[in-house]
């Protein structure tokens, strides 16, 4: 049982250069969502989405765009990096509703340079 | 805006012995529930224990419990017989009004001393 997988585990980026972070869940969750952690912040939340076609922004969106064209697959794709957004970001899912806990993928290390 | 406070950037207890994290949180909500998360060195993201507000008792996984007061929207991990693998970073959380969007902390990082 693979649960959440999220691909590449680290990245170095160039400013200005475009990546997407690969997010995929076999648990048949129809909640999917992207958090970044940085030091003394806690994880916050980028994008989230509670079914294939249906995507919202969270608290920290800016620079960051998602789709959702099948239930498994979030990709979180970064348009133009900035040093601003060296993080690591983790991917999340969770079937419906307040009681249920997120399942997390292990993160991606972002460096922007 | 619901938020989330862990006070303890940093906890430090003697292996075998207990330790409390603390947590305070801000909703509107009645009914909803509260998660402790573990974050090793690993980064892994690890579901600790998990309360929801309308029981009365606190819930207990093993020698992970909490102390849930509700009035004061108080929500701390107490870890008993501290063992070295216990050592992480440690995250409080809360849902938002929609659900699944969980609200962190700033986390606790906790190390046992052998």
């Amino acid at each position: 049982n693979a649960g959440v997988t999220q691909t590449p585990k680290f990245q170095v980026l160039k400013t200005g250069q475009s990546m997407t972070l690969q997010c995929a869940q076999d648990m048949n969750h129809e909640y999917m969502s992207w958090y970044r952690q940085d030091p003394g912040m806690g994880l916050r939340l980028i994008h989230y989405s509670v079914g294939a076609g249906i995507t919202d922004q969270g608290e920290v969106p800016n620079g960051y765009n998602v789709s959702r064209s099948t239930t498994e697959d979030f990709p979180l794709r970064l348009l133009s990096a900035a040093p601003s957004q060296t993080s690591v970001y983790f991917c999340a899912s969770g079937r419906q509703g307040k009681s249920s806990p997120l399942h997390f993928g292990n993160g991606t290390r972002l460096t922007v340079t | 805006a619901q938020t989330v406070t862990q006070s303890q950037p940093e906890m430090s207890v003697q292996e075998a012995e207990t330790v409390t994290l603390s947590c305070t949180y801000d909703t509107s909500e009645s009914d909803y529930y509260l998660f402790w998360y573990k974050q090793p060195p690993s980064r892994q993201m690890i579901l600790v224990i998990r309360q929801e507000a309308y029981k009365q008792q606190n819930a207990t996984e093993n020698r992970f419990s909490v102390n849930f007061q509700k009035a004061a929207k108080s929500f701390s991990l107490k870890i008993s017989d501290s063992q070295l693998g216990d050592a992480a970073m440690y995250f409080c959380a809360h849902p938002g009004q929609d659900g699944n969007k969980l609200v962190f902390g700033a986390g606790t990082i906790l190390r046992v001393k052998s």
